[in-house]
């Protein structure tokens, strides 16, 4: 089905890692996303992308980078892990239409 | 600025009852009003939403909400409960524009509990 593919699924980290997400879209969006979302909290949103080659801070955008090389694809990046970076964290995209197309989320341990 | 408010982090309702989850926001400008579901460990999925024209939404599941400007709501319904709506649901707000990118700002999220 085309949509949002986050990889990995699930992942463990120990603390002062690093590592990367991915996200790709296949319905040529030009709008990405990334949120985390912990109980109690809601949606909190890390980066987003507004276009190939642009990407700008959101609410939360501490200890987080992120690129966005090809329109198909926003990459979140921790280059120094840390436990309250715990989390289940989602990808999505949107059009001209507003709506979200989310993707089924990584879900971060970092011990 | 923009904000929502989800009254009731947790719902019950009976399976066959009436489904309400209300959504109250404020926007300084004319809004665009979202709701989504998230299934356990899933993604959030777009339930139905609000741009222009009829304000009564009808969504998939046959969930339907009404906007309503005069009391800034957007209360999400469904008239018989089933046991595969237990769920997570999100209201969300972004503010109409012309064109380009739009901060769409996420409710905290009700639970909704469906008993047999």
């Amino acid at each position: 089905n085309a949509g949002v593919t986050q990889t990995p699924k699930f992942r463990v980290l120990k603390t002062g890692q690093s590592m990367t997400l991915l996200c790709a879209q296949d319905m040529n969006h030009e709008y990405m996303y990334w949120y985390r979302q912990d109980p109690g909290m809601g949606l909190r949103l890390i980066h987003y992308s507004v276009g190939e080659g642009t990407t700008a801070k959101g609410e939360v955008p501490d200890g987080y980078n992120v690129s966005r090389l090809k329109k198909q694809n926003f990459l979140l990046g921790l280059e120094s892990a840390a436990p309250s970076q715990t989390s289940v964290y989602f990808c999505a995209s949107s059009g001209a239409n507003y709506g979200y197309t989310f993707g089924s989320g990584t879900r971060l341990t970092v011990v | 600025a923009q904000s929502v408010t989800q009254l009731g982090s947790h719902v019950s309702v009976s399976e066959g009852a009436l489904v309400l989850l209300r959504c109250n926001y404020s926007s300084s400008v004319p809004p665009y009003l979202f709701w989504y579901v998230q299934y356990p460990n899933q993604g959030l999925q777009l339930l139905l939403k609000y741009t222009t024209g009829a304000t009564l939404v009808k969504g998939i599941n046959g969930f339907e909400a009404e906007f309503k400007k005069s009391e800034t709501s957007f209360h999400l319904t469904k008239p018989s409960a089933h046991m595969s709506d237990a769920a997570e649901y999100f209201c969300a707000v972004t503010q109409a524009g012309s064109g380009g990118y739009q901060k769409v700002t996420f409710g905290t999220g009700t639970k909704l509990q469906v008993i047999p």
